[in-house]
């Protein structure tokens, strides 16, 4: 069974920052990958998501990028982080449809 | 573009059965799911329903499929102070670009005792 680790789990950061934050994945090869963001209260947001290397599809226009620089491996970065960038991060992947995703543990993020 | 409802609060007593209401208007859809996310955590895949079927039960979860409303539901039965959590419904179409899964707003569920 697939196995997502994100890191870190909570990370605060200072307005104009840069960010990185990586999600990789076991058990699985060739998965689509997901990131979404939940604001606090609210619902998931996709972000990005990503069907092999280097190939990525962003969904809202937004302060942020996500690379695929390997199979297993999906990075959510930002040059200068807005107050509005806060939330929790979750990294996602499936392995085919009809299986749901599985997602990984997240990362809150607080801009300061 | 695709669309899925809950309402956002449900409190139910510890012992009652908890149904947690979905609508969709994804008439393609294939796979709808539940999935639940403790304070802090990812989110948990509970279960989920092919289009075809009307109901699955799991245990103490049985969810109901309604396809002509394009409704669903989750019902918890003896609800413990464990499935205080929020529950997120989805749902995925053959149609949908890299099986991308749309989700709703999430229903947090709260337990009294």
């Amino acid at each position: 069974s697939q196995t997502i680790h994100q890191w870190p789990a909570t990370l605060v950061q200072p307005v104009g920052s840069p960010l990185s934050l990586e999600c990789t994945v076991e058990g699985t090869s060739n998965p689509n990958l997901y990131w979404y963001r939940q604001a606090a209260g609210r619902g998931l947001q996709l972000l990005f998501y990503s069907v092999g290397i280097g190939q990525i599809s962003s969904e809202v226009p937004q302060n942020l990028s996500a690379s695929r620089p390997q199979d297993r491996q999906f990075i959510l970065s930002s040059k200068k982080l807005l107050l509005s960038d806060s939330g929790f991060y979750l990294c996602a992947s499936i392995q085919g449809q009809g299986r749901g995703y599985t997602f990984g543990s997240g990362t809150r993020l607080t801009v300061v | 573009g695709e669309d899925v409802e809950q309402s956002l609060f449900l409190s139910v007593r510890e012992g009652d059965s908890s149904v947690i209401n979905c609508t969709y208007t994804d008439s393609s859809s294939t796979y709808l799911y539940w999935y639940k996310q403790e304070p802090g955590a990812g989110l948990q895949l509970l279960t989920y329903i092919f289009s075809n079927m009307d109901m699955k039960q799991d245990q103490r979860l049985t969810v109901l499929l309604n396809k002509k409303d394009k409704h669903l539901s989750l019902r918890i039965a003896d609800t413990q102070t464990g499935d205080s959590a929020i529950y997120f419904c989805a749902e995925t179409s053959p149609y949908s670009s890299a099986s991308k899964i749309i989700f709703g707003s999430g229903t947090r569920l709260s337990i009294r005792p």
